[in-house]
C-alpha cells in the first residue's frame, strides 16, 4: 500500500542539539514536502523537492535544512535545535497536479 | 499570495446538530480546496476535495462542503455531528509556487467539541 513513513515518531533534544527527521515514500511521487504544524498557525511548509538532489524553499524554512536523497527518501534536519522549533511536522508526498497529497503520520518534537 | 482563513479558531456543537465550519480563500487561478481532519493524536485525514464540476462535494463520514466562487468560500457542514467528530478541521488550497508545482496551503485550523 502506497504510504508516507516518517520516523521517529517522537523526539527529545536540547537546545543547540542536531535532530535528523526522516520520512520515505512509496507513492512514486516526485514531489516531497516538509510541514510544521503549531497552534493558531495551522501547518506551515517549511521546505519541499520536486525530485532527488532538489530542494526549494518553503514558507518558514529558517533554522532548517533539507535534503532529498532519493525519490523515495526527504530528510529535515535541524542542526543547532532551539525550543522555538517544539512542534509536530508532518511530511507529505504528491503527484504535483494540485489534487493529491498523502501525509505521514508526523513527528513531534521537543527542544527542551 | 495564496492564503486560506478559518475564522473560527474554536467551535463547540450539540451532538446531533447541524454544522457549518467557514473557510474563505484567496487565490487568483482555479483551486483545488481540500479540507482534512486531525483527530487526538493521530495525522490528517482528508475529509473531501474539490476542484471543478457540482460545486457541493460530498466526503467521508457524512460531511460536506459547498464551494461558492463569488464568495471565495468553502465551507464545510454535516447535518447531525456525532461526539467521535471532535477533532481539529483544516481547509486548504493547491496553490501553484513559483516554481510551478502545486503546494498545500493551511488556514489556521478550527478545533471542533462536539458536547451531549
Amino acid at each position: 500500500e502506497a504510504a508516507v513513513t516518517q520516523s521517529p515518531r517522537n523526539k527529545v533534544t536540547v537546545t543547540g542539539g542536531n535532530v535528523t527527521l526522516s520520512c520515505r515514500q512509496t507513492n512514486s511521487h516526485n514531489y516531497m514536502y516538509w510541514y510544521r504544524q503549531d497552534t493558531g498557525h495551522g501547518l506551515r511548509l517549511i521546505h519541499y523537492s520536486y525530485g532527488a538532489g532538489n530542494l526549494q524553499i518553503g514558507d518558514v524554512p529558517d533554522g532548517y535544512k533539507a535534503t532529498r536523497t532519493t525519490q523515495e527518501d526527504f530528510f529535515l534536519l535541524l542542526e543547532l535545535a532551539s525550543p522555538s522549533q517544539t512542534s509536530l511536522y508532518f511530511c507529505a508526498s504528491s503527484d504535483g497536479g494540485g489534487s493529491d497529497y498523502t501525509f505521514g503520520s508526523g513527528t513531534r518534537l521537543l527542544v527542551i | 499570495a495564496q492564503s486560506v482563513t478559518q475564522p473560527d479558531a474554536r467551535v463547540t456543537v450539540s451532538e446531533g446538530a447541524s454544522l457549518q465550519l467557514r473557510c474563505k480563500y484567496s487565490y487568483s487561478g482555479t483551486p483545488y480546496l481540500f479540507w482534512y481532519v486531525q483527530y487526538p493524536r493521530q495525522g490528517l485525514q482528508l475529509l473531501l476535495k474539490y476542484y471543478s464540476g457540482d460545486p457541493v462535494v460530498q466526503g467521508v463520514n457524512g460531511f460536506e462542503a459547498e464551494f461558492i466562487k463569488s464568495n471565495s468560500s468553502f465551507h464545510l457542514r454535516k447535518a447531525s455531528v456525532h461526539w467521535s467528530d471532535s477533532a481539529v478541521y483544516f481547509c486548504a488550497v493547491s496553490a501553484e509556487t513559483s516554481s510551478s508545482f502545486s503546494k498545500l496551503v493551511f488556514g489556521q485550523g478550527t478545533s471542533l467539541s462536539v458536547v451531549p
